[in-house]
């Protein structure tokens, strides 16, 4: 178990510019989770998967986000057109329902600034 | 509606207890959960209560449940300097399967 990682752990574009982020989960969850932190605040969810199927998006989520899991295992998360707005900590977290009980384990996050 | 509420900053002497405390407002959340986040890093799972408990205790954490209120909180005994980060706590909502997270409580410890 090497835990969720993510790719990268930083990234700094200029305003416009697509970025594309990746999150490997725990091999044997089947649920993956990305939220978005921005300074002094707790994670806000943005969008869940279970399996390769993307079961829901917040309302933060605009339509420059999309996000995919085409295998059901890794994740990409991407942002076109990034906006100032957007700079924040991506974070990943995976899960797999076990007896009722959720319980997510996250990744060390990607760290966006957009210029 | 779902809105998790956190006091933003707690200082304390090493070896004193730390207390954290938090209030959340969906009372048909069945876990709730206490993070700890170092600077730059993801989140660290530390402990969890399920809704029919009012105490858990693992090592120097003790958490206590008060579902009348909708009051959780985290007691960590003998807190070190190690212990010093951000702490989220976080109600699971079977409804929409999320995490709400509070916005986080920052501990300082004083040598």
């Amino acid at each position: 178990d090497t835990g969720v990682s993510q790719d990268p752990r930083h990234k700094i574009t200029k305003r416009g510019q697509n970025v594309t982020f990746r999150c490997d989960p725990i091999s044997e969850h089947n649920r993956l989770y990305w939220y978005r932190q921005t300074l002094g605040q707790g994670p806000e969810f943005l969008t869940y998967f279970q399996n390769e199927a993307q079961l829901e998006k917040s309302r933060l989520l605009s339509d420059r986000f999309s996000a995919e899991r085409p295998k059901g295992s890794f994740s990409t998360l991407e942002i076109q057109r990034t906006e100032q707005g957007d700079s924040a900590m991506y974070l990943c977290a995976s899960s797999r329902l076990s007896s009722g009980k959720e319980t997510q384990y996250f990744g060390p996050g990607t760290r966006l600034l957009v210029l | 509606g779902e809105d998790v509420e956190q006091s933003l900053f707690l200082s304390v002497r090493e070896g004193d207890s730390s207390v954290i405390n938090c209030t959340y407002t969906d009372s048909s959340s069945t876990y709730l959960y206490w993070y700890k986040q170092e600077p730059g890093a993801g989140l660290q799972l530390l402990t969890y209560i399920f809704s029919n408990m009012d105490m858990k205790q693992d090592q120097r954490l003790t958490v206590l449940l008060n579902k009348k209120d909708k009051h959780l909180s985290l007691r960590i005994a003998d807190t070190q300097t190690g212990d010093s980060a951000i702490y989220f706590c976080a109600e699971w909502m079977d409804s929409s399967y999320k995490l709400i997270f509070g916005s986080g409580t920052r501990l300082l410890v004083r040598p």
